[in-house]
């Protein structure tokens, strides 16, 4: 059974600090990796989607990373600010088109 | 962009209420799906469907059941409410070939 952990599960950081955000997962028979960020009483919005075919993508300030072998990946933020405190979840869709998620980081950026 | 509406965001309802969720989407999207979420147990899926009047059970669907009449619609159902359903009821909706999804701003259900 597909598993998906997310360490830590709160992160305070000063503003402009770049961050990592970890994700792992236990069976690597996985069809794609999103990875999400969920305001406070909001729904999730997706940030970066990496097929398990790829090996990373990028948005702006963010980057995601997928090593499947190893059952991680991780979303780099470069430069935080502020506007990036929020909870970022990560999940895997496994073969069947399910998808599993994790529990979330709750990011805090101060000024 | 796509949007995907979830018409009641915060709800009070009693102990064996029959409680109704809406849930439209605008793109025209197949798939549509139910989560809740809560603390310490992140979301879970309860129902999806696939196509109009079609509808699988998720991992916790005891409880709940769904309605599907129209594409655009997807309808959360609590014949009998409990405290236990108390939560954050998250809908959302991805094309058929469709990788990226798309979820409404939540709806928060507190039965008392």
């Amino acid at each position: 059974k597909q598993e998906v952990t997310q360490i830590p599960a709160a992160l305070s950081v000063p503003e402009g600090e770049n961050l990592v955000l970890n994700c792992s997962f236990t069976d690597s028979a996985i069809y794609n990796l999103q990875w999400f960020r969920q305001d406070p009483g909001k729904g999730l919005t997706s940030l970066l989607l990496i097929q398990s075919s790829q090996r990373e993508q990028t948005s702006g300030r963010l980057n995601a990373s997928l090593d499947k072998s190893s059952g991680r990946s991780t979303l780099y933020i470069a430069a935080s600010q502020p506007g990036d405190s929020a909870t970022y979840l990560c999940a895997v869709k496994n073969q069947g088109g399910k998808l599993i998620f994790g529990q979330g980081t709750e990011l805090s950026v101060k000024p | 962009d796509v949007k995907v509406t979830q018409s009641s965001r915060y709800l009070v309802k009693r102990t064996g209420e029959k409680v109704f969720l809406e849930c439209v989407q605008d793109m025209d999207h197949e798939n549509m799906f139910w989560y809740r979420q809560d603390p310490g147990l992140g979301l879970r899926l309860i129902y999806f469907s696939y196509d109009v009047k079609m509808k699988e059970k998720g991992d916790i669907p005891e409880g709940y059941s769904v309605s599907r009449e129209k594409k655009e619609r997807f309808s959360l159902i609590l014949e009998s409410a409990s405290t236990n359903q108390t939560s954050m009821y998250l809908c959302a909706s991805t094309a058929l070939a469709g990788n990226t999804i798309y979820f409404g701003e939540g709806s928060w259900l507190t039965v008392v």
